[in-house]
């Protein structure tokens, strides 16, 4: 119940082109959902999050959609760059309760923008 | 801008060996995580830290794991007697506090080769 479920696990798109990554949740009390970038030799550093009492965070070119009936939220990349090429975490917390909160992380997709 | 540091790089021995991984957490952050990501798998939590005690720890950090501040800037990960499916890719990550919502700075990791 704590699985965090990501897709596609590699993806290749044009320059300019429109990335989609999913992600998925089964633990309902997961309250806060971070979307993480990881360049080559570098550790997965924050790109944006989102909280499930909105369906959609924006941040210049990213944008997380969330739609919590289904349990299912996306990282949508416009305009994408070469320099975006990396590999993009969802993953998952929870906001209440206790602190230290661990992330739980899907499997990572390997973004690959062609020039 | 501060960042996480943690050596080395690459640590390779021999199973049944002690490891240390070393983490300099950034400054005047007081949570204090591990992570590991086995090659090709997702990133998962093994354990987090705050006012020199376990806050919370997963399933995978058994009593072979232990961790500890020594002094006011290291965090430090040990392995007792390192087995092979110990090779992974080890983050260090820390943050200011330990809400979900405050963001987890990450190290570039120390790879682990245990032969």
């Amino acid at each position: 119940q704590q699985q965090v479920k990501q897709s596609p696990q590699s993806l290749i798109v044009q320059k300019g082109g429109i990335s989609i990554i999913n992600c998925a949740y089964e633990n309902t009390a997961f309250d806060y959902f971070p979307w993480y970038q990881q360049f080559p030799g570098k550790g997965p550093a924050l790109l944006i999050a989102i909280r499930p009492d909105v369906s959609e965070k924006k941040e210049g070119r990213f944008t997380i959609s969330f739609n919590k009936s289904a349990k299912q939220f996306s990282l949508h990349i416009m305009d994408s760059q070469p320099g975006d090429s990396a590999t993009y975490f969802c993953a998952a917390t929870l906001i209440s309760s206790g602190s230290a909160r661990q992330l739980t992380f899907g499997s990572g997709t390997q973004l690959t923008v062609l020039p | 801008e501060p960042e996480v540091t943690q050596t080395p790089s690459h640590q390779v021995t021999q199973m049944g060996q002690e490891v240390i991984l070393r983490c300099v957490p950034i400054s005047n952050h007081l949570y204090f995580y591990w992570y590991r990501q086995i090659l090709g798998q997702k990133v998962e939590f093994l354990v987090s830290f705050y006012n020199n005690e376990i806050s919370e720890k997963s399933e995978i950090f058994d009593d072979q794991f232990s961790v500890e501040r020594p002094d006011g800037s290291n965090f430090t990960l040990k392995i007792r007697s390192t087995k092979l499916e110990d090779s992974a890719m080890y983050f260090c990550a820390s943050s200011t506090q330990g809400r979900a919502t405050d963001t987890q700075y990450f190290g570039p990791g120390t790879r682990l080769t245990v032969l």
